[in-house]
């Protein structure tokens, strides 16, 4: 069965801190994403990743980083943590190739930066 | 990038069908759409996919017509358990890479 694993359910973190978020996939997934979820907002995307080593900004990526050093783990890190990055973070993998298809999402972590 | 246009809120009685409809006006031409619900504090759940016409599975009909410029996601018969915030994707490869934006979504709340 498919399964992306989020390191973390709720995290409480102190503003300034350095803040890293994983998330694991066992499908062999190319593409990996990091979304935030706000209130009245929907998934907004931060960054994703197409193939190890590479990243591309999605819409909100300020404030935010990378890592992709292996193909199943994809990390999300705030580099200084602050308030407004409260947030619900979700990882999410899709398959590579040519046809479209399904995105795996994991559960999500709540993240609280006080 | 193609970007959604979805209702806010949509509430409906169990038992009725419900129709979610999205705009998405820039649509290209390997786009994909795919719905995915979502239950609170948990991730979106894929739901259905299509290209073009109509696409049925077990839980729900997907609905596209000829300029692919809006998409319908069908709900036979709902139930309380389908209370959820329904989301319309639109992506799809460009040079073997996605970039999967999601709209605010539909909060469905479905009444006894």
């Amino acid at each position: 069965d498919v399964k992306v694993t989020q390191s973390s359910r709720y995290l409480v973190k102190r503003t300034g801190e350095k803040v890293f978020l994983e998330c694991v996939q066992d499908m062999d997934h190319e593409n990996m994403f990091w979304y935030r979820q706000d209130p009245g907002l929907g998934l907004r995307l931060i960054y994703f990743s197409y193939d190890v080593k590479m990243k591309e900004k999605g819409d909100i990526p300020e404030g935010y980083s990378v890592s992709r050093e292996k193909k199943e783990r994809f990390s999300l890190i705030l580099e200084s943590a602050s308030t407004n990055q409260t947030s619900m973070y979700l990882c999410a993998s899709v398959r590579g190739g040519e046809s479209n298809t399904e995105a795996f999402f994991g559960q999500g972590t709540r993240l609280t930066v006080v | 990038l193609a970007k959604t246009t979805q209702p806010i809120s949509m509430d409906s009685y169990e038992g009725q069908e419900v129709n979610i409809t999205c705009s998405h006006n820039n649509i290209a031409t390997n786009d994909y759409i795919t719905w995915y619900q979502q239950f609170p504090s948990q991730g979106p759940r894929f739901i259905i996919q299509g290209y073009k016409t109509k696409v049925t599975n077990e839980v729900a009909s997907l609905f596209i017509p000829a300029d692919r410029k809006s998409s319908t996601l069908s709900l036979p018969r709902v139930s309380l358990s389908d209370t959820a915030v329904y989301y319309c994707l639109v992506g799809g490869s460009t040079s073997g890479t996605y970039k999967y934006i999601f709209g605010t979504g539909t909060r469905l709340k479905v009444l006894a």
